[in-house]
């Protein structure tokens, strides 16, 4: 089946600071991925679409200046955390869509700021 | 605007009971997609099925099965004996086929434990 590897899967950095995750599809290539946020005990939540040599498409209320978005090749896409404070903590996942119509999972980042 | 409602928060079950897991969803579009997802306590989520609104058989998969009815607008999951591993959050979600929309809504998950 398709994998989609995401890293890293935990990170703990101080408030102020920049964190980069990376998602990666490594036996297909995906023109779409997405990147998602889970609270503790709460659905995902689709943060923005990532699409490759374009911008990504932000949902409503997701600051794009906060959370940036790059997909630079048909494998990887990365999501960067600028100044990250402690509201941002959260469980960060990533999906790849394989064709026809399906997205597959990374395993998901946990990101903790002090 | 879709939706999807899995009215189940929580069930519990012990191992080698059947569970229904239900899921309803709405929306205006006449072509679009539904899927179950599993969620271990580990956090990634594990793709478990694919139905596009065309296809209304039902399928089944070892102690998996899976209802559709559009009539009701459900898409309901059924483990059969099930077993300790089958702990999980079950997420469904729905998904357009036009290409701007193709994102996953989910619903809120329904979180079963099976005890031995």
């Amino acid at each position: 089946g398709a994998v989609v590897s995401q890293h890293p899967s935990r990170v703990i950095c101080k408030s102020g600071t920049s964190v980069k995750i990376e998602c990666r599809s490594l036996d297909f290539q995906a023109t779409t991925m997405f990147w998602y946020r889970q609270f503790p005990k709460q659905s995902l939540m689709l943060m923005a679409t990532s699409n490759e040599g374009s911008k990504a498409t932000y949902e409503q209320g997701v600051e794009k200046d906060k959370f940036l978005i790059n997909h630079a090749s048909l494998t990887l896409s990365t999501l960067t955390v600028t100044s990250a404070h402690p509201e941002d903590s959260s469980f960060y996942i990533c999906s790849a869509r394989d064709y026809p119509d399906t997205q597959y999972f990374g395993p998901g980042t946990r990101l903790t700021v002090l | 605007a879709q939706k999807v409602t899995q009215a189940q928060t929580e069930i519990s079950v012990v191992e080698k009971e059947d569970v229904t897991l239900d899921c309803v969803y709405e929306t205006r579009d006449t072509t679009y997609y539904l899927f179950w997802y599993k969620q271990p306590p580990s956090g990634e989520l594990v793709f478990l099925i694919r139905r596009n609104s065309f296809d209304e058989q039902n399928e089944i998969s070892g102690r998996y099965s899976w209802n559709f009815q559009k009539s009701t607008s459900s898409f309901n999951f059924t483990i059969t004996a099930s077993q300790v591993v089958d702990s999980a959050v079950y997420f469904c979600a729905l998904s357009f086929m036009d290409t701007g929309r193709r994102a996953l809504t989910f619903g809120s998950g329904t979180r079963l434990q099976v005890q031995p």
